[in-house]
């Protein structure tokens, strides 16, 4: 079955301390992987994405995850969080074929909340 | 260019009720998705269109009706509304270009059922 799993429902990090956030996914086939953010009240934005090449990915607000195959996961790291980073995050894995529709499977998400 | 677009933001609809919630693109995406989100369980597909005038299934349909008569508008449609189907509705759209389908998401509609 295809899934994504978020094992962490809620973390809370201090500002400017790092952060990771963990992402597990099962796909029969190799997967696109993003990783979007939403803030409260708004709708989903993409901070980063992976299609093949280089396992670190760059996004933005200074956010990198690693592709680890052997391990299907799409961690999502940021070395110094800022209050503004509060949001919640989901991971998502998507088909890399054309024709299959282009549908992707999200993880239940993660809160991150930023202590001062 | 405006991206993804919703109407309405926010509705209140008693049991029973029916109701349509628009959806529009102006990115010329060829493929169009309507979502749930419900705490604690991410977004789940509602239904789906790779193309003007064809729709899918995706994860929970049941309840929905969606047509997408224009390439550019995606309508989600809930015939007899029930308290089950109060959730925040999101809408994206996505380009199949070399298999790169990053969708593109709505603001969002906050629907609640009475």
């Amino acid at each position: 079955a295809q899934s994504v799993t978020q094992p962490d429902i809620h973390i809370t990090v201090s500002e400017g301390a790092s952060l990771e956030l963990r992402c597990n996914y099962s796909y029969g086939a190799t997967p696109y992987l993003f990783w979007y953010v939403q803030s409260p009240g708004q709708g989903l934005q993409l901070l980063l994405k992976y299609f093949s090449g280089d396992t670190l990915v760059q996004g933005i607000k200074g956010f990198e995850a690693e592709f680890k195959r052997s391990q299907s996961s799409f961690n999502l790291r940021k070395p110094s969080v800022h209050w503004s980073d509060a949001a919640e995050y989901f991971c998502a894995v998507g088909p890399s074929k054309i024709n299959q529709g282009g549908k992707l499977i999200f993880g239940q998400g993660t809160e991150l909340s930023v202590k001062p | 260019n405006a991206g993804v677009t919703q109407t309405p933001k926010f509705r209140v609809l008693k049991t029973g009720q029916s109701m349509t919630l628009l959806c529009a693109q102006d990115m010329n995406h060829e493929y169009m998705y309507w979502y749930r989100q419900d705490p604690g369980m991410g977004l789940r597909l509602i239904h789906y269109s790779v193309g003007e005038g064809t729709t899918a299934k995706g994860e929970v349909p049941d309840g929905y009706n969606v047509s997408r008569l224009k390439k550019q508008n995606f309508l989600l449609g809930l015939e007899s509304a029930a308290p089950s189907q109060t959730s925040v509705y999101f809408c994206a759209s996505s380009h199949p270009r070399a298999g790169k389908n990053e969708q593109f998401f709505g603001p969002g509609t906050r629907l609640t059922v009475l």
